[in-house]
């Protein structure tokens, strides 16, 4: 089965630093996501993605957060000026249409120190 | 807002018996979902069910919808030590492209 692709697998950074999520989705979906998991919490939303155009945010999704789809295949999520709460498992997701079934990659998980 | 509710939270049981997870949820929804999630690990897709199903079937999986009582149920029959894994249900609305992941059941079958 076609697969959603994330690196790296964990990062480490300093509070303060920038810090950039790589996704390779699947190769014809059309809808991208990013979720967070804080450890032992629930999957959370933060943005939606189509048509090169953020379709949907939460309110975690603040200035702090961007989205890119740079080249065409990559998606990525930058985070600038990271903060110890941004530590966390974070997830990149993929469907071919709205309210079809999404596929996950195996996440980053970030620790900021 | 819409939130997802599982229970039990956690659950223990020995292989060749059925394991039972429930979930509620708030408001007006599109599809539920149920993923799995072994420990962190990604999560992985295991049925959709639209809100006009009432049941849906997928080998050992049987999922139930209740859409009068905003609630749903993941039935895993013969359950195998590898089914040990935490499973979130999660659901859409319309015109909105997020999903909207339950609290999760944690699982744990021994052999």
């Amino acid at each position: 089965e076609p697969e959603v692709t994330q690196t790296p697998s964990h990062q480490v950074t300093q509070m303060g630093q920038e810090v950039i999520l790589r996704c390779v989705p699947i190769s014809n979906h059309l809808y991208f996501y990013w979720y967070r998991q804080i450890l032992g919490q629930k999957v959370e939303f933060l943005v939606s993605f189509y048509n090169n155009e953020i379709s949907e945010k939460s309110e975690i999704f603040d200035d702090q957060f961007s989205v890119e789809r740079p080249d065409g295949s990559n998606f990525t999520l930058k985070i600038r000026s990271t903060k110890l709460e941004d530590s966390a498992m974070y997830f990149c997701a993929s469907s071919s249409g709205r309210g079809l079934k999404a596929f996950f990659g195996q996440g980053t998980r970030l620790t900021v120190v | 807002s819409q939130q997802g509710e599982e229970d039990p939270q956690a659950l223990s049981i020995q292989e060749g018996e059925n394991a039972t997870m429930n979930c509620s949820y708030k408001t007006s929804i599109n599809n539920l979902q149920w993923y799995r999630q072994n420990s962190g690990r990604g999560l992985v897709h295991l049925i959709l069910i639209r809100s006009n199903e009432r049941e849906k079937h997928s080998g050992r999986l049987r999922v139930t919808l209740d859409t009068s009582k905003k609630s749903s149920s993941l039935l895993i029959t013969a359950s195998r030590a590898a089914d040990t894994a935490s499973y979130f249900c999660a659901t859409d609305g319309y015109n909105t492209d997020k999903l909207i992941f339950g609290t999760g059941t944690r699982l744990q079958v021994f052999p």
